[in-house]
């Protein structure tokens, strides 16, 4: 099975930082990682497919980078209501999910 | 505007049944395949099975197999997950997702289940 490793677990930016949070496969899973935002009490939304493709309706401040097993999801200037928490998912083989970054404003 | 939204949650005694249902609007749900995936408390999310959109493929996580059963009803846009033989370990967060490709684009609020005596 395929492992995913996220990280940061937690983070702490202010508004206008450039954030990056890191995935890394345990083998090769091609393009094939996606990230979402998960605010409180809400449904995880996508913000990213297939390493790079931006979701329908998500601002161009998310961007996506990475192949085979080193993966980045890039805020480039954050904003309050970017306040969430953060995870990956591969689907090259499977569904593994990171464990999550939790973003929070200092 | 796409929708999906679960019910049939609660709780229920180890060993015991529950079926949750998620109805969805907004697209064409017999195009779609679909997903179940949970998250327990404090923990991550974890894929629990999918059905393709006309319901020739299914798979099941291994953690599952043998007593969930995923199903679909295309006429009313329900997706279903039949859950048998519950154990303190299936308590979760329970969401449905829309598979876009293998990337799952959609997903609902959540339905909690909760196993315990």
């Amino acid at each position: 099975d395929i492992q995913m490793t996220q990280s940061p677990s937690f983070l702490s930016a202010s508004v206008g930082d450039r954030v990056t949070i890191n995935c890394k496969a345990s083998q090769n899973i091609n393009k094939y990682l996606d990230w979402y935002q998960q605010k409180l009490g809400e449904a995880p939304k996508l913000l990213i497919y297939n390493t790079n493709s931006l979701h329908t309706g998500i601002p161009s401040r998310f961007s996506g980078s990475g192949s085979g097993t080193d993966f980045t999801l890039t805020i480039s200037s954050l904003q309050p209501e970017d306040v969430a928490t953060y995870f990956c998912l591969q689907h090259n083989s499977g569904y593994t999910f990171g464990a999550g970054t939790k973003l929070e404003l200092k | 505007e796409v929708q999906l939204v679960e019910s049939g949650g609660g709780l229920v005694q180890p060993g015991r049944s529950l079926k949750l249902s998620c109805v969805a609007s907004g697209f064409t749900f017999s195009n779609y395949g679909m997903n179940w995936i949970r998250q327990a408390p404090g923990k991550g999310l974890e894929w629990v099975a999918y059905i393709s959109s006309g319901s020739s493929y299914i798979y099941y996580a291994e953690t599952v197999k043998g007593r969930f059963t995923i199903s679909r009803d295309n006429a009313k846009n329900t997706l279903y997950l039949q859950m048998t033989s519950l154990r303190s370990e299936d308590t979760a967060l329970y969401y449905c997702a829309r598979a876009y490709g293998a990337t799952l684009d959609y997903w609902g609020q959540g339905v909690m289940v909760t196993v315990s005596s």
